[in-house]
């Protein structure tokens, strides 16, 4: 199995910061990578996929880089709906394994 | 606009076997472009890849559950199912359904929560 950590585990941050986090990979996914958001009582929402391409209608102030096993996601001006957790996932096998997680709190 | 939801008790008791329904609208689950998919996330903790089914009937399980886990679908009724057999406390979890759109999981249900309690 694909093993996925995400770092930090929790961020503090402040609306209008530049917030990044980072996603590795246990081995080589390629760029096999997706990011979600999730917010208390909802279902994750798909931002990015293969590693760096924006989701329709995700704004532009998120983006994605990395490639093999080493994957950022920056957020570069926090908005107060940002306020949330953070998972990626990677795809590259037939099974799909999520990291556990980045909760950006202010 | 494509909308999967959920259906199915909220209350299994241990040994027993949980089954869910997801109905999809928008898509087509007989579509090739998709694999159509279970999540579950236990409070608190990260989503958990269950498996899925592909228009053909293939299907794909997370290894660790595959013993005990099986998902079928109804073409005719745009539907898929999960069944999950001798569950246990720990199967304790809100349980998605999802379109696998292969580069990531582009629609999600609301998610249905369910207990494994006597």
């Amino acid at each position: 199995d694909i093993q996925m950590t995400q770092s930090p585990s929790t961020l503090s941050a402040s609306v209008g910061d530049r917030v990044t986090i980072t996603c590795r990979a246990s081995q080589n996914i390629n760029i096999w990578l997706a990011w979600y958001q999730q917010k208390p009582g909802e279902a994750p929402n798909l931002l990015i996929y293969k590693a760096s391409t924006l989701e329709s209608g995700v704004p532009s102030r998120f983006s994605g880089s990395g490639s093999g096993t080493e994957f950022t996601l920056t957020i570069s001006s926090l908005q107060p709906g940002d306020f949330a957790t953070y998972y990626c996932q990677q795809y590259n096998t037939y099974s799909r394994t999520f990291g556990q997680g980045t909760k950006v709190e202010i | 606009q494509v909308q999967l939801q959920e259906s199915g008790p909220g209350l299994v008791k241990p040994s027993e076997t949980l089954s869910l329904t997801c109905r999809v609208s928008g898509a087509s689950v007989s579509s090739g472009n998709y694999y159509w998919s279970w999540i579950r996330q236990p409070p608190g903790k990260r989503p958990e890849w269950i498996g899925y089914i592909f228009y053909t009937g293939s299907t794909n399980y997370n290894p660790s559950l595959e013993s005990r886990v099986s998902i079928s679908a109804d073409k005719s009724k745009n539907q898929f199912f999960l069944r999950l057999t001798s569950v246990t406390v720990a199967d304790t979890a809100v349980y998605y359904c999802g379109r696998d759109a292969l580069d990531g999981i582009d629609n999600w249900g609301q998610g249905t929560p369910v207990t494994v309690s006597s």
